[in-house]
């Protein structure tokens, strides 16, 4: 166990609908990264936050959105959904974001876009 | 630009026998290479990392090499077991925290 602690586990929505994913990092880290697995484009880093604040951004569409609250945890929304959007999305903490940090991966959410 | 490359997508090897995967990186890496083994289903776990002050770092049968003027690192895993079956990623740290990831290895240990 990580301590990344993701929710929820699954979802199976459709097509056109909005989601949201939530992820509570480990205890004392201020930074979160989301990454998306697709079978076809492996791990794909989506976005970064430190302490609230957006860091870094790959390649996110503008259909997703996130945000880290005061609490430190943060969600992942994805909104219009499409049949592609169907993947892994993982949580990452680490202490500080920056340098050489050790990311620690949460359980990861399954969306299903039917 | 923020490319990984890594190499081979599957490897097939006997128990005990040795295991390699080589990855590549583009110019604007950072200093921070980790691995992480995936097994079905479940999340990423660190097995091993290397900064770019070191050349090599081992622990016990998992060591890693870093060649910066190369621009490439390697995974060695010797001994293999079953259990070290799994998809194995390699990344390279690019701007802040950023972890760009290479396509994995899918690692097939036999008995």
């Amino acid at each position: 166990d990580s301590g990344v602690t993701q929710t929820p586990k699954h979802l199976i929505t459709a097509t056109g609908q909005r989601v949201t994913l939530r992820c509570s990092p480990r205890s004392g880290d201020l930074s979160v990264y989301w990454y998306q697995q697709s079978l076809d484009q492996g791990l794909q880093f989506l976005i970064q936050y430190y302490n609230g604040e957006e860091r870094a951004k790959g390649n996110i569409l503008e259909r997703f959105s996130a945000q880290q609250f005061p609490d430190l945890h943060s969600e992942l929304n994805l909104s219009s959904l499409e049949l592609g959007d169907s993947a892994l999305y993982f949580c990452a903490s680490s202490v500080a974001g920056v340098d050489a940090d050790t990311q620690y991966f949460g359980p990861g959410t399954r969306l299903t876009v039917l | 630009g923020e490319n990984v490359e890594q190499h081979p997508s599957t490897l097939s090897v006997q128990e005990g026998d040795s295991a390699v995967i080589k990855c590549t990186y583009s110019d604007s890496a950072s200093n921070y290479f980790p691995w992480y083994k995936q097994e079905l289903g479940k999340r990423p776990q660190l097995i091993i990392d290397i900064r770019s002050n070191v050349g090599e770092k081992k622990d016990q049968r998992i060591a890693v090499t870093l060649n910066k003027t190369a621009k490439h690192f390697s995974l060695h895993i010797t001994e293999t077991q079953p259990e070290d079956s799994a998809v194995y990623f390699c990344a390279a740290r690019y701007s802040w925290g950023k972890l760009q990831f290479g396509a994995g290895t899918q690692v097939v240990v036999t008995p």
